[in-house]
């Protein structure tokens, strides 16, 4: 079946060592988002790629930087995490072509910070 | 801008017993609308959308939402609930103009036996 896979799905890093989060599809979607989701909160957008197209969230902290070498895989780097973000994050696609056009999602990954 | 409101944090409801989800939004531009549901340690999944035509919109598994204009509402229901319907449901907008979902915070259903 056709999805969108997030490894790994549990992820423990120290205060201050960077980490990376991977997302990858089968979809062939060209629009692919990271979304940051705490406890009992809303998913929050971090950023979005139109095909290699990066576009960034206001409010997303420098230390949040994002690679999508291809259309199938995307990358959350997060260079130097603190305890705040501590949280779930979530990958989704979706097709331009029309704005109707639901978002995919991964399983994501729940990051904790020791 | 766009708003998303979704009045109750929780609903608690017995097995088999109809619930509403509530959901109203704000909005300066027209909207697609959408209903995702998020199971335990798991990704947001489409439950049903809202896009054009009948205002009534039906998912596969007995859920049902009524786009209101008038009311920029769009509430969730069910007539009979199970166990397994326990989950967090969001509901979401996409301005006509933009990729983007702007959800809300969030119901919390839990269904008791």
């Amino acid at each position: 079946d056709a999805m969108v896979i997030q490894n790994p799905r549990y992820q423990v890093t120290q205060f201050g060592k960077p980490v990376t989060l991977s997302c990858s599809q089968t979809l062939n979607h060209n629009v692919m988002y990271w979304y940051q989701q705490k406890s009992s909160q809303a998913p929050k957008l971090l950023f979005h790629y139109y095909d290699k197209d990066f576009n960034n969230e206001a409010d997303t902290p420098d230390n949040f930087q994002s690679r999508r070498p291809n259309t199938s895989f995307c990358f959350l780097d997060i260079r130097s995490p603190g305890l705040g973000d501590a949280a779930m994050y979530l990958c989704a696609t979706s097709r331009t072509g029309g704005f109707h056009q639901p978002q995919h999602f991964g399983d994501g990954t729940r990051l904790s910070i020791l | 801008a766009q708003s998303v409101t979704q009045l109750d944090s929780q609903v608690p409801v017995f097995e088999e017993a109809p619930v509403e989800l509530r959901c109203n939004y704000s909005s300066s531009v027209s909207v697609y609308l959408f209903w995702y549901v998020q199971y335990p340690n798991q990704g947001l999944q489409l439950l049903l959308k809202y896009l054009s035509g009948s205002t009534l919109v039906e998912s596969i598994n007995g859920f049902e939402a009524e786009f209101n204009k008038s009311q920029t509402s769009f509430h969730l229901r069910k007539p009979s609930v199970h166990i397994s319907d326990t989950a967090e449901y969001f509901c979401a907008v996409r301005p006509y103009n933009t990729d983007k979902l702007i959800f809300g915070t969030g119901t919390r259903l839990q269904v008791f036996p």
